[in-house]
């Protein structure tokens, strides 16, 4: 079935630092990615999504790429602040698997 | 436009008990998930309803079951309380499944 693998946390970084959090799945299909982000105390928040192959997603500051030959859509962002601060989750969706599946999530601090 | 609002936010509870959770979509939304959170899980997928009708649903057993009304709003009961349903509670709504999901800040649920 489908999955989503993601880095384990908690990651720290400083203020201003590169960040890169690894997401891969495994998928029958053609499936649509997410990358969620829930603060603290808060329900999750659509982030940044790409629907198919080579797609990029960017919000806030943050990347992605869906690479389809990789199986991977790791999230990037060139330098963190502290109110990034809170747990990302990388999922996907197929629509004919009328499901969206989560990874784990990542918890990423940031230090001023 | 209002986001997702869920009802109550806290909620102690004893073994064998029963609960009822709340959600009201963002207005216009049809389609309601439901999600259990916790630290050793993360976030699995309970079920889906569209137009009153469940249709998706994940592996939980029996005890949880919900229901959406003719206004899109939606309970979820868990009956019979274990140890282990402790957990974050989150409901989210869409236009249709599997697009982007718009979460509610969740219902924290302990059971003693």
């Amino acid at each position: 079935g489908n999955s989503v693998t993601q880095m384990e946390g908690p990651v720290t970084l400083s203020e201003e630092a590169f960040l890169t959090i690894n997401c891969t799945y495994t998928a029958t299909g053609y499936p649509s990615l997410f990358w969620y982000v829930q603060y603290p105390g808060e329900g999750l928040q659509l982030l940044l999504k790409a629907t198919k192959a080579d797609d990029k997603g960017s919000n806030k500051g943050f990347e992605a790429t869906y690479r389809k030959e990789t199986t991977s859509f790791h999230l990037e962002k060139g330098s963190v602040q502290v109110s990034d601060s809170a747990v990302y989750f990388c999922a996907l969706s197929e629509i004919r698997d009328d499901k969206i599946i989560f990874g784990k999530g990542t918890r990423l601090h940031i230090l001023p | 436009k209002a986001g997702v609002t869920q009802t109550p936010r806290y909620l102690i509870k004893t073994r064998g008990q029963q609960v009822t959770l709340s959600c009201s979509p963002i207005s216009g939304h049809r389609s309601v998930s439901w999600y259990q959170q916790t630290p050793g899980q993360g976030l699995q997928f309970l079920f889906e309803y569209f137009s009153e009708t469940q249709r998706n649903k994940g592996n939980f057993p029996g005890r949880f079951s919900g229901r959406q009304f003719s206004n899109s709003r939606s309970e979820m009961n868990v009956s019979t309380l274990e140890l282990g349903d402790s957990a974050l509670y989150l409901c989210a709504s869409s236009l249709d499944w599997p697009n982007e999901q718009f979460f509610g800040p969740g219902t924290r649920l302990t059971v003693l």
